[in-house]
């Protein structure tokens, strides 16, 4: 499948503060996307999903915004505290019986300053 | 419920040896996935598994096969290990393979070959 990337390899924000992580991706074929956590030594933590049929799906403290017209997908953060210091991963599949797989893009580092 | 679980969680192969990895998905879920993470990166599909079959296959050598039990249990193989195959070995399980249906991953196998 085509590659899913991020915008930004590290992001700095301040305890308390909301954070946003940027995902761009280019197969528009996708319809499933994922945001994991992943701490140092780690797998993937789930966190949120959301479907194509989807712009909006919120959880606790997180929200997954998903824009097809310009393949665009964040998760934001409210309040960050400093356990949400990690590498967060957006992932893509299609409807294709999941048979490629996610495909993941680099990842982002979420720092939460004190 | 237990998640995901792998084993062994740690190990290091000299060059040309071989490997199996284990992995036992969530209760209930059909599917298992593998993927390769190298430090720095995301995690790259290796192969899925649904009902005992192979649904999928990243883009890897045939070094690298699997195969999935009755009991839904996975193993994957790795042949003629080349220093390159260090990284963290990822298992994930789904209910079966269709997208939507939420991916969970386990805390991977770390493997050096030296």
């Amino acid at each position: 499948g085509e590659s899913v990337g991020l915008h930004l390899p590290t992001l700095s924000v301040q305890e308390g503060d909301n954070s946003i992580i940027n995902c761009a991706y280019s197969n528009s074929a996708s319809d499933y996307f994922i945001w994991y956590k992943q701490e140092s030594g780690k797998g993937p933590q789930f966190i949120i999903d959301i479907r194509s049929n989807m712009d909006k799906r919120q959880g606790q403290r997180v929200t997954v915004l998903l824009n097809k017209t310009v393949k665009h997908l964040s998760l934001q953060i409210a309040a960050t505290q400093p356990g949400d210091s990690a590498v967060y991963f957006c992932a893509e599949t299609d409807s294709g019986g999941g048979a490629d797989g996610l495909t993941f893009g680099k990842g982002t580092h979420l720092i939460i300053q004190p | 419920d237990a998640g995901v679980t792998q084993s062994p969680t740690h190990l290091i192969k000299t060059r040309g040896q071989h490997v199996t990895l284990r992995c036992s998905p969530i209760s209930g879920h059909k599917s298992v996935s593998w993927y390769q993470q190298v430090l720095g990166q995301g995690p790259q599909f290796i192969f899925q598994y649904y009902e005992k079959e192979e649904r999928g296959r990243g883009n890897f050598p045939d070094r690298f096969s699997a195969r999935q039990f009755p009991n839904y249990s996975s193993e994957l193989n790795v042949n003629a290990l080349l220093l390159g195959d260090s990284a963290l070995y990822l298992c994930a399980s789904s209910r079966d393979p269709r997208s939507g249906n939420t991916i969970y991953f386990g805390e991977g196998s770390w493997l050096t070959v030296v």
